[in-house]
């Protein structure tokens, strides 16, 4: 499979745990960006790495977020302290950034629910 | 200046029909325009893309059409199916930046 994959597909958590979620890109991209997609709502943008460097980061994105994007290959994004509100699909894409815009793939998603 | 208006926010088609959807943004830096696709519990799926140097994009049943001055893009989707009842979301890109999504169209394609 060639495709984006993230792990797991589902996390159910207890409100003050920390969670870690694990994307792996398309292996030629070398961008990769993590949205937040509540139901009924588009992917809204938390972040994203050229390479292994974090190049923006959302306002969204509290103090209780961290992405890391060690050597520049998967990238993992964890949550601290997590509250009922972080609830929500946690979505990565990877896209080629060159010369050219590529497209940008995403992966199925991991589906936090926080009790 | 960083928003993508989308609408309608749902939209019924009969099978065999011409599925619409419009977006529109503000921002002149975006450069690059993607449609998704989505299944409940599912991740998007890219559907077509233009950039702004062209006026339409067409690939099997569905077509881009971008209007620049208007600052304009929408998807057709010819010959309905209901296979094709998803969520759509256009999305824009300032090149060196991150997609911008809209909020999405909820297609229902009847038999």
């Amino acid at each position: 499979d060639t495709g984006v994959s993230q792990d797991p597909r589902h996390k159910i958590t207890k409100r003050g745990q920390n969670v870690t979620f694990r994307c792996d890109p398309i292996s030629e991209h070398n961008r990769l960006y993590w949205y937040r997609q509540t139901l009924g709502q588009g992917p809204e943008f938390l972040t994203y790495f050229q390479n292994e460097a974090q190049l923006e980061k959302s306002r969204l994105l509290s103090d209780r977020f961290s992405a890391e994007r060690p050597k520049g290959s998967f990238s993992t994004l964890e949550i601290q302290r997590t509250e009922q509100g972080d609830s929500a699909m946690y979505l990565c894409a990877s896209s080629s950034q060159g010369g050219a815009v590529t497209e940008a793939f995403f992966g199925q998603g991991t589906r936090l629910t926080v009790v | 200046q960083q928003q993508v208006k989308q609408s309608p926010q749902s939209l019924i088609v009969q099978k065999g029909g011409i599925s619409i959807i419009n977006c529109a943004y503000e921002n002149t830096a975006f450069d690059y325009f993607p449609w998704y696709q989505q299944f409940p519990g599912k991740g998007p799926a890219l559907l077509i893309a233009i950039r702004p140097d062209v006026s339409e994009k067409k690939e099997g049943r569905f077509t881009i059409s971008f209007n620049k001055s208007a600052k304009q893009f929408s998807l057709h989707i010819m010959d309905s199916q209901p296979g094709d009842s998803a969520t759509y979301f256009c999305a824009a890109l300032n090149y060196g930046q991150n997609f911008v999504f809209g909020p999405g169209t909820r297609l229902s394609v009847l038999p």
